[in-house]
């Protein structure tokens, strides 16, 4: 099962762009990379998901370098409201289509006016 | 369309008695995942039912169990509560793991 390795925390001023890098040395070849955000008191909310390259929807950026061996969360213009924690998660397959993640530490995210 | 629900959103327990905490996946999701997030840490795996069965566990005693009924919903029920099971409790339930799970509120258990 991989093990994911992130920042504990980061500090960002408002408008600026954030990249939050996450490790993942033992990532198997079935294996998808998953960010999820979470704010104090709720369940985390699904962000992005990817396998290679780099995915893009109208929250954030995922990039993946051509060895896997870890992914880059991209925040573009963070505001206030994106202080929270962000877990990268990697899925490993089970067969069958079904999957068991493991959650990392996760990264604080502190967006300073 | 409805997201997960789960219930109660807290409960107060005393220490040696038993909970059962409720989730309700969003229609059409087979599996259902639950997770336990002590305050201010991360998430830990508990339990993955998937089509009514087991499929896997976290290490977590015995006392942890759970089951996933013909609708999918499903319960986790705590035996024996001790104070470090004050948790929140977080249920995310999904149709395929490569979509991505989509988590409820959780409850929160405080345990004194």
């Amino acid at each position: 099962l991989a093990k994911t390795t992130q920042p504990i925390s980061m500090d960002s001023y408002e408008g600026q762009e954030v990249n939050i890098t996450c490790s993942h040395n033992n990532i198997a070849t079935n294996d998808y990379i998953t960010w999820y955000q979470q704010f104090p008191s709720q369940g985390p909310r699904f962000i992005i998901q990817g396998y290679k390259t780099k995915v893009t929807n109208e929250v954030a950026s995922l990039f993946i370098p051509a060895d896997r061996k870890s992914s880059t969360l991209s925040l573009p213009r963070v505001s206030l409201s994106d202080t929270a924690v962000y877990y990268c998660l990697v899925g490993t397959s089970l067969g069958g289509g079904y999957q068991k993640v493991t959650f990392g530490t996760g990264t604080k995210l502190q967006v300073i006016p | 369309e409805a997201g997960v629900t789960q219930s109660p959103t807290h409960l107060i327990k005393t220490r040696g008695q038993q909970v059962t905490l409720r989730c309700s996946p969003i229609s059409g999701h087979t599996s259902v995942y639950w997770y336990q997030q002590a305050l201010g840490l991360g998430l830990q795996f508990l339990l993955w039912y998937d089509e009514g069965e087991e499929r896997n566990r976290g290490n977590f005693p015995p006392r942890f169990s759970g089951r996933q009924f013909p609708n999918y919903s499903s319960e986790l029920n705590v035996n024996a509560l001790e104070l470090e099971d004050s948790a929140l409790y977080l249920c995310a339930s999904s149709f395929r793991a490569n979509y991505g799970y989509t988590f409820g509120s959780g409850t929160r258990l405080t345990v004194v």
